[in-house]
C-alpha cells in the first residue's frame, strides 16, 4: 500500500498570504497524484489532478506542482472561502487508492 | 449535470449488514468507474473500493475484502455497496463518487449516508 502523508497537519494564514500545503508518497506514483479540499459539514470537491492540472471551476490561484514522490499545492493568495482541509491522494497504484491524512488551513 | 443521489441515513447493530444505493444521472452512466469513499467522524478518507458499471467488474481495498459488496443496476444507473459483519468502527458517512474516463480520482461526490452502528 502506498502511505500519504500530508504536512503540516495544521497551517495557520491570514486572508491573502500565500499557503503551501506539502504531500510525500511512500514510492513514485508518477503524476497520478489528486487534491481535494473539504469544508466542514460539505462534501470532498476535486480541486487538481495529474499533479498540476485544475480541475473545473478551479480557481487560478490554486496551483499543483510535483511528481514521483513529492507535492505541492499552492494557494497564492488565500481568500476566506479557502479555509478548509486539503487532502492529496495517489491512483497510480489501486490496490488500494490512498488518501493523505489531511492538512487544516485555518486563520 | 452529472449527479449522484444517494440513499438516506442508516442505524445498525453490530454484525448486522448494510446497504447503501448511489443514483447516477447526467451523463452517460456505463462510461465512468464509481468509486465509494467513507469518512469516520473527524477522520481523513478512506477509499473502499470501485465498480465499473460497464460490466460490473469491482475492486476492493484489501481491509474490506470477504465483507464488502459492490453491485449495480443497469436499468436505473444505480450503484450500490453493502458491507456486512458492521462494528462500531464502520461507523462513517459513505460517498459514492465518479471517476471520469475510468479514472482514479473523484470529480463528482454524492451528498453522503451517514450509518451509525451502535447496540
Amino acid at each position: 500500500e502506498i502511505v500519504m502523508t500530508q504536512s503540516p497537519a495544521t497551517l495557520s494564514v491570514s486572508p491573502g498570504e500565500r499557503a503551501t500545503l506539502s504531500c510525500r508518497a511512500s514510492q513514485s506514483v508518477r503524476a497520478n497524484l489528486a487534491w481535494y479540499q473539504q469544508k466542514p459539514g460539505q462534501v470532498p470537491r476535486l480541486l487538481i489532478y495529474g499533479a498540476s492540472t485544475r480541475a473545473t471551476g478551479t480557481p487560478a490561484r490554486f496551483s499543483g506542482s510535483g511528481s514521483e514522490t513529492e507535492f505541492t499545492l499552492t494557494i497564492s493568495s488565500l481568500q476566506s472561502e479557502d479555509f478548509a482541509v486539503y487532502y492529496c491522494q495517489q491512483y497510480n497504484s489501486w490496490a488500494p487508492l490512498t488518501f493523505g491524512g489531511g492538512t487544516k488551513v485555518e486563520i | 449535470q452529472v449527479q449522484l443521489m444517494q440513499s438516506g441515513a442508516e442505524v445498525k447493530k453490530p454484525g448486522a449488514s448494510v446497504k447503501v444505493s448511489c443514483k447516477a444521472s447526467g451523463y452517460t452512466f456505463i462510461t465512468d468507474y464509481i468509486h465509494w469513499v467513507r469518512q469516520a467522524p473527524g477522520q481523513g478518507l478512506q477509499w473502499m473500493g470501485v465498480i465499473n458499471p460497464n460490466g460490473g467488474s469491482t475492486t476492493y481495498a484489501q481491509n474490506f475484502q470477504g465483507r464488502l459488496t459492490m453491485t449495480r443496476d443497469m436499468s436505473t444507473t444505480t450503484v450500490y455497496v453493502e458491507l456486512s459483519g458492521l462494528r462500531s468502527d464502520d461507523t462513517a458517512v459513505y460517498y459514492c463518487a465518479r471517476g471520469p474516463s475510468n479514472s482514479g480520482f473523484a470529480d463528482h461526490w454524492g451528498p453522503g449516508t451517514l450509518v451509525t452502528v451502535s447496540s
